[in-house]
């Protein structure tokens, strides 16, 4: 079965700093990714999603994710973050009409 | 439309009770998910539903867990018994066609659930 490893729980970032959130999925074939974000208190909204085409995807509020087959990874980048982007984050991976997600990272990030 | 309505938005209930879980997905959408977030496992998949018809419980923990869709606008998540283990968030998601890859998943707003 398909699977996303998230291996980053926590990052804890001061403003204007780069981050890159690690992804790995299991899946050899093709797959669909997706990045998700909740905010506190908030339910999920979808960040950026990777169907085909172009491995460099760009999603909302300045954040990009780039898909390598050849490494099974989804990294999810921004290069300065906010202090509104403290939040969890989700990769997933849909298989056969669900979406599987990893355990999620949360970002914290300081003035 | 007014997105994926979940309810309660907090539930605190002791050992024991019976707990039952509300969603009611947006109009349309013919695919319903139950997924529960915790900090240890993040988020898993408890049980989808398409055209009411539930597809794949694999995700459901225990026989305490079960799951409804009596009609195409409402579905429960039920507890019995309840234990502290069961703490967590639960959230409902609907799609037009899941079809379509995963886009379009609309989460609700979570219920989160202690039992004490």
């Amino acid at each position: 079965a398909q699977s996303v490893s998230q291996h980053n729980h926590h990052v804890i970032l001061s403003e204007a700093a780069s981050l890159e959130l690690g992804c790995n999925y299991s899946y050899g074939g093709t797959v669909n990714l997706f990045w998700y974000v909740q905010y506190p208190g908030q339910h999920l909204q979808l960040l950026l999603k990777y169907f085909s085409g172009d491995p460099l995807v760009k999603g909302i509020k300045g954040f990009e994710a780039e898909f390598i087959k050849s490494k099974f990874s989804f990294n999810l980048r921004k290069p300065s973050v906010q202090w509104s982007d403290t939040a969890e984050y989700f990769c997933a991976v849909y298989n056969t009409d669900k979406l599987i997600f990893g355990t999620g990272t949360r970002l914290q990030v300081f003035p | 439309d007014a997105g994926v309505i979940q309810s309660p938005r907090h539930e605190v209930t002791e050992m024991g009770q019976e707990v039952t879980l509300r969603c009611k997905p947006i109009s349309g959408h013919d695919y319903l998910f139950w997924y529960r977030q915790t900090m240890m496992r993040g988020l898993e998949l408890l049980i989808y539903f398409n055209n009411n018809v539930p597809i794949d419980d694999s995700g459901m923990p225990e026989d305490r867990f079960s799951a409804k869709m009596p009609n195409a606008s409402f579905s429960t998540l039920k507890i019995q018994p309840s234990e502290p283990r069961d703490s967590a968030v639960y959230f409902c998601a609907s799609s037009l066609e899941s079809g379509v890859e995963g886009y379009g998943y609309t989460f609700g707003s979570g219920t989160r659930l202690t039992v004490v």
